[in-house]
């Protein structure tokens, strides 16, 4: 079966710190990837998306970046980070088989505060 | 632009009675797919049910069905006999054709509460 995971869990960092959140998906081969942020008390806003490693589209312009380096990795970044930028960070994965629905499988989420 | 709407911020139920969430959608695709999930406290989101616009029955899936009414543009989900690990956000969300990528929009949510 499959399975997603991120890490880390939470974490708190500065305004200006660095960022990297990592997302990886076990049991299925070339997935499509997303990352999502929720801020508090809203629905998900769809940040990044690859369809294959390297394959990056940024549906939002803002000072993050997303990186594929591998088929089932799935890597969200900041080299400064804004008081703006915290939130839930969502990554999920999907697999579209023959024509059917595409559905979304989403990970355990990351807590990110920037103060 | 598609849009998903959930107009109930908040719903009350109590255990073993049934709930229905609102969502309406607005699209000018002929082919499009909505979707439920489910979102407990950790965090975590949960894939409930799917219904696809040329599906002619409403989709179940155990306790979850989907009230889908295209000429409305509202898809509903139903929950029977609520229990109390029911409690959580509920998001509508559905799914966009773009250039071949299937993007999901999501509605801002209702909070279910289930008591004893």
């Amino acid at each position: 079966s499959q399975t997603i995971h991120q890490w880390p869990a939470t974490l708190v960092q500065p305004v200006g710190s660095p960022l990297s959140l990592e997302c990886t998906v076990e049991g299925t081969s070339n997935p499509n990837l997303y990352w999502y942020r929720q801020a508090a008390g809203r629905g998900l806003q769809l940040l990044f998306y690859s369809v294959g490693i390297g394959q990056i589209s940024s549906e939002v312009p803002q000072n993050l970046s997303a990186s594929r380096p591998q088929d089932r990795q799935f890597i969200l970044s900041s080299k400064k980070l804004l008081l703006s930028d915290s939130g839930f960070y969502l990554c999920a994965w999907s697999v579209l088989i023959g024509g059917s629905t595409d559905t979304q499988y989403f990970g355990p989420g990351t807590r990110l505060t920037v103060l | 632009a598609q849009k998903i709407t959930q107009t109930q911020p908040g719903m009350f139920v109590q255990e073993k009675e049934a709930v229905t969430l609102d969502c309406t959608y607005d699209t000018s695709d002929q082919s499009y797919g909505l979707f439920w999930y489910k979102q407990p406290s950790s965090g975590e989101m949960i894939f409930l049910i799917y219904q696809g616009s040329y599906d002619e029955q409403n989709a179940t899936e155990g306790r979850y069905s989907l009230n889908f009414q295209k000429a409305r543009k509202s898809a509903n989900l139903v929950i029977s006999a609520s229990q109390l690990g029911d409690s959580a956000m509920y998001f509508c969300a559905m799914r966009e054709m773009n250039t071949g990528f299937q993007k999901l929009v999501f509605g801002t949510g209702t909070r279910l509460l289930v008591s004893p």
